[in-house]
């Protein structure tokens, strides 16, 4: 079965400093893979996502991701934390049938200190 | 405006009433999603949808059930509200990209159960 782990539920950085959040994956298949943001009393948006090809993903708001295959892993960075990044992140995968569904990690609250 | 959307945002109810919630999307999307987030922790799909009169149990047991009579409507119905329901319900949409696809979700509802 697949699963996301995203470890660290609560990330701190200064403004200005790097973003760098955690997921690592479990699939038996190249998975396509997500990262979604939250911010409070909000729904998800999609920040990027990988499908195939190049294995860094470039998204909004100036966020990346790069699949590691090797190291079953998604990373989310970003090089210089905003405020306004303060946010819930979540990595998910899509299910191994493929319909659509999502797998999603336990999220990472992302505080940002002035 | 393309958006999908969810009333109420929020709901206090007493133990045994017959709620819904409702969900509405302006994309033409043929997937439909519920998904159950508890406070800080990961989004549970407790149903989904490929298409009108499609609906399927997602991986959390729900005493929840739904409809889909109409492309844009996916109501969520619980016939005995009782304080366990207390959560957070998001629904979703997605157009089929081979699980490639991107969900859109709405803002949520907050469901407390007294």
């Amino acid at each position: 079965a697949q699963s996301v782990t995203q470890l660290g539920s609560h990330v701190s950085v200064s403004e200005g400093a790097l973003v760098l959040l955690r997921c690592n994956y479990s699939s038996s298949v190249p998975p396509y893979l997500f990262w979604y943001v939250q911010y409070p009393n909000q729904g998800l948006q999609l920040l990027l996502k990988y499908t195939t090809g190049a294995t860094l993903v470039k998204g909004i708001n100036g966020f990346e991701a790069e699949f590691k295959k090797s190291e079953t892993s998604f990373h989310l960075t970003k090089p210089s934390a905003h405020m306004s990044d303060a946010a819930e992140y979540f990595c998910a995968v899509s299910d191994l049938s493929n319909t659509g569904k999502l797998i999603f990690g336990q999220g990472t609250t992302l505080q940002v200190k002035p | 405006e393309a958006d999908i959307y969810q009333t109420p945002r929020y709901l206090v109810i007493g133990t045994g009433k017959k709620i819904t919630l409702e969900c509405s999307q302006t994309m033409g999307h043929d997937k439909m999603y519920w998904y159950q987030q508890d406070p800080g922790m990961e989004l549970h799909l407790i149903h989904y949808s490929y298409g009108v009169n499609s609906t399927e149990k997602g991986d959390l047991s729900s005493e929840s059930t739904v409809s889909r009579i109409r492309t844009e409507h996916f109501p969520l119905t619980l016939e005995s509200a009782r304080p366990s329901h207390t959560s957070q319900y998001l629904c979703a949409s997605s157009e089929y990209m081979g699980g490639m696809d991107e969900q859109f979700f709405g803002p949520g509802t907050r469901l407390t159960v007294l």
